[in-house]
């Protein structure tokens, strides 16, 4: 089975600190997301990155960056955390074939 | 640009009744679509996918959908709800060729009364 995991289930924060959420999988896939998940919204997409050092913006990408430097690790930062960042980070990563996503249990992000 | 819309939010049954969850896809080529299931503070976890074989696609947990291109369309259903459905249901659309990448509904949370 393909795990993802997430290193923080819950975190909080205060306003204008940087944040770090990390993502590793196990699968060797290329594909690897950041998602982020707000009641009435659903799912928005962050960033998303097909290979190492290789990064894409997603649909809101603002106040965001991301770092790959390991085929297996992708990381979500926050350069200076503000109080409408909380909230559900999901990180997926996607089979080869389908697009089927494969995601972790999800960070929990609350600024102060 | 492809999109999924789910209408409503919420979607509350009886325990034993019929589960009908509506998806409704955009999309100018042939998509692949899915449904995932997200239970409290946990992670999306795949119900079935739709790539452009069988229409009527079986998933986990007796749940189905068919894909419908006149309608464009992808509802969810189940004959029977148990009372372990109450969860959080995702649509998803992904365009062939677009590298993996999902376009996600707003959700719809389903309640099952006893």
């Amino acid at each position: 089975d393909v795990k993802v995991t997430q290193s923080s289930r819950y975190l909080v924060k205060r306003t204008g600190e940087k944040v770090f959420l990390e993502c590793v999988q196990d699968m060797d896939h290329e594909n690897m997301f950041w998602y982020r998940q707000d009641p009435g919204l659903g799912l928005r997409l962050i960033y998303f990155s097909y290979d190492v050092k290789m990064k894409e913006k997603g649909d809101i990408p603002e106040g965001y960056s991301v770092s790959r430097e390991k085929k297996e690790r992708f990381s979500l930062i926050l350069e200076s955390a503000s109080t409408n960042q909380t909230s559900m980070y999901l990180c997926a990563t996607a089979g080869p074939n389908t697009g089927e996503l494969f995601f972790g249990e999800g960070s929990r992000l609350t600024v102060l | 640009a492809q999109s999924v819309t789910q209408l409503g939010s919420h979607v509350s049954v009886s325990e034993g009744a019929l589960v009908l969850l509506r998806c409704n896809y955009s999309s100018s080529v042939p998509p692949y679509l899915f449904w995932y299931v997200q239970y409290p503070n946990q992670g999306l976890q795949l119900l079935l996918k739709y790539t452009s074989a069988a229409t009527l696609v079986k998933g986990i947990n007796g749940f189905e959908a068919e894909f419908k291109k006149s309608e464009t369309s992808f509802h969810l259903t189940k004959p029977s709800a148990h009372m372990s459905d109450a969860a959080e249901y995702f649509c998803a659309v992904r365009v062939t060729g677009a590298n993996s990448k999902l376009t996600f509904g707003k959700g719809i949370t389903l309640s099952v009364r006893p």
